[in-house]
């Protein structure tokens, strides 16, 4: 089992370009949770999807930000337009299904930088 | 609004030394409570869960409790070691499968 996989690890934009940011969850998971770090603070919660479905966004900015779980492939965050303030390290977690009350296994982060 | 607190920021020991990390949280009402290790530059990974009906879980030397009534968690690392610093972060889920709420961590350091 390969854990949480992102990529990319790192990805340098420059301001008012796209960022696309990809998670593949563990084997056998359906939930994937996406946390956003800035610098110097703890981690925020962004958005909560299973496949082809949103299930909390309460977490994410009302405009440029975007995430979906497609039935084949992996879990996308989208940052349009970005900003330097968008410079960050996001998260990825997965879960299986609720109810288990199992941990929440988290990828290695992509550090966003823009300039 | 779920608030996570972790206390001290910053802890700094020589080595061997017992230490107890804080973490404490405003709603009671929560699912479980998780603790992770952060190292610089990289992932979260999973300390310990305890589940809402636990008072504490044990793995090797780490040891971590929970008491919902307070609001309080603690971890407590045994005969510190160097390859221990790091960040530590607690987290809450207030219901199954919902967000973790993170508090913003205690960072370690233990001097050889």
């Amino acid at each position: 089992n390969a854990g949480v996989m992102q990529n990319p690890r790192h990805l340098v934009r420059r301001r008012g370009q796209e960022a696309r940011l990809r998670c593949s969850p563990m084997k056998g998971h359906s939930h994937v949770y996406w946390y956003r770090q800035l610098p110097e603070e703890g981690l925020k919660f962004m958005v909560y999807l299973q496949k082809e479905n949103i299930i909390d966004e309460s977490g994410m900015p009302k405009e440029r930000f975007s995430a979906e779980f497609p039935k084949e492939g992996p879990s996308i965050l989208r940052i349009q337009q970005v900003v330097r303030g968008d410079s960050a390290a996001y998260f990825c977690a997965s879960s299986p299904l609720p109810g288990l009350n199992t941990e929440a296994f988290f990828g290695q982060g992509t550090r966003l930088t823009v300039v | 609004k779920q608030e996570v607190t972790q206390i001290p920021a910053a802890l700094s020991v020589p080595e061997g030394e017992n230490l107890v990390l804080n973490c404490s949280f405003t709603d009671s009402a929560i699912y479980n409570l998780q603790w992770f290790r952060q190292d610089p530059g990289k992932g979260l990974t999973s300390l310990l869960l305890i589940q809402s009906s636990q008072r504490e879980q044990t793995s090797g030397r780490l040891n971590a409790s929970l008491d919902k009534s307070s609001g309080r968690s603690t971890l407590y690392i045994a005969a510190s070691q160097p390859g221990d610093s790091a960040t530590y972060l607690c987290a809450s889920e207030e219901t199954s499968g919902s967000r973790l709420t993170f508090g913003e961590g205690t960072q370690l350091t233990v001097n050889p």
